[in-house]
């Protein structure tokens, strides 16, 4: 079994600050690991993903994140965030069974 | 056009109806899921189905039941509907893909019900 921990419920942030909200799993397989964002009544949107290789990924809307096979870590990261990125973001991990597990997620918000 | 959609967007019903969700999609994805958001909890599986006579339950499939019709549509019925399945209720596809690493889920826009 599989479980995911995001260890901030609420991450309030000025405008063109950065930002880290962070995501750590667990499992006796190995994973995929996702990151999605939900802005405020809409469906989840994939934001990255890592599957295998570079352990840096790039994802949309200038967001990475750091795979840490070590720390069983996969957090997120924006150098500069904007008022619109103010969203719920959720971490996730999948087998290769194809059942994923959701975090209870963290809700960013952006102040001007 | 989305490519999941999720009929009705709201609904309000009351303890013991029988109420039906459903989900199309146009992606041409063999697998489909339910979930259910709860403010503090995330998502949570409710079924999943890898092909249209493949289903299966997730963690919290008491209450429910699922049909999946055809490849594009997939829907979810609370027999009996109780005040604690008051929730956001979320459809999804994927597609494995080659070698079934990609497995990217697209969500559909929700539900919201309540039971009342």
């Amino acid at each position: 079994a599989q479980s995911v921990t995001q260890l901030d419920s609420q991450v309030p942030v000025f405008e063109e600050a950065p930002v880290e909200l962070r995501c750590n799993y667990s499992s006796s397989v190995s994973v995929y690991l996702f990151w999605y964002v939900q802005y405020p009544n809409q469906g989840l949107q994939l934001l990255l993903k890592y599957l295998s290789g570079s352990t840096l990924v790039k994802g949309i809307n200038g967001f990475e994140a750091e795979f840490n096979k070590s720390q069983t870590s996969f957090h997120l990261r924006k150098p500069s965030v904007h008022i619109s990125d103010t969203a719920e973001y959720f971490c996730a991990v999948r087998t290769n069974a194809g059942k994923s597990t959701f975090g209870d997620g963290t809700t960013l918000t952006v102040k001007p | 056009d989305a490519d999941v959609t999720q009929t009705p967007r709201n609904r309000i019903t009351k303890t013991g109806k029988r109420i039906m969700l459903e989900c199309s999609q146009t992606k041409g994805h063999d697998r489909m899921y339910w979930y259910r958001q709860d403010p503090g909890l995330g998502l949570r599986l409710i079924y999943y189905s890898f092909d249209v006579k493949d289903i299966n339950k997730g963690e919290i499939s008491d209450g429910y039941s699922v049909s999946r019709q055809a490849q594009a549509k997939f829907s979810l019925s609370l027999e009996s509907a109780i005040p604690n399945q008051t929730a956001l209720y979320f459809c999804a596809t994927s597609d494995p893909g080659t070698g079934g690493l990609t497995d990217t889920q697209y969500f559909g826009p929700g539900t919201r019900l309540t039971v009342l």
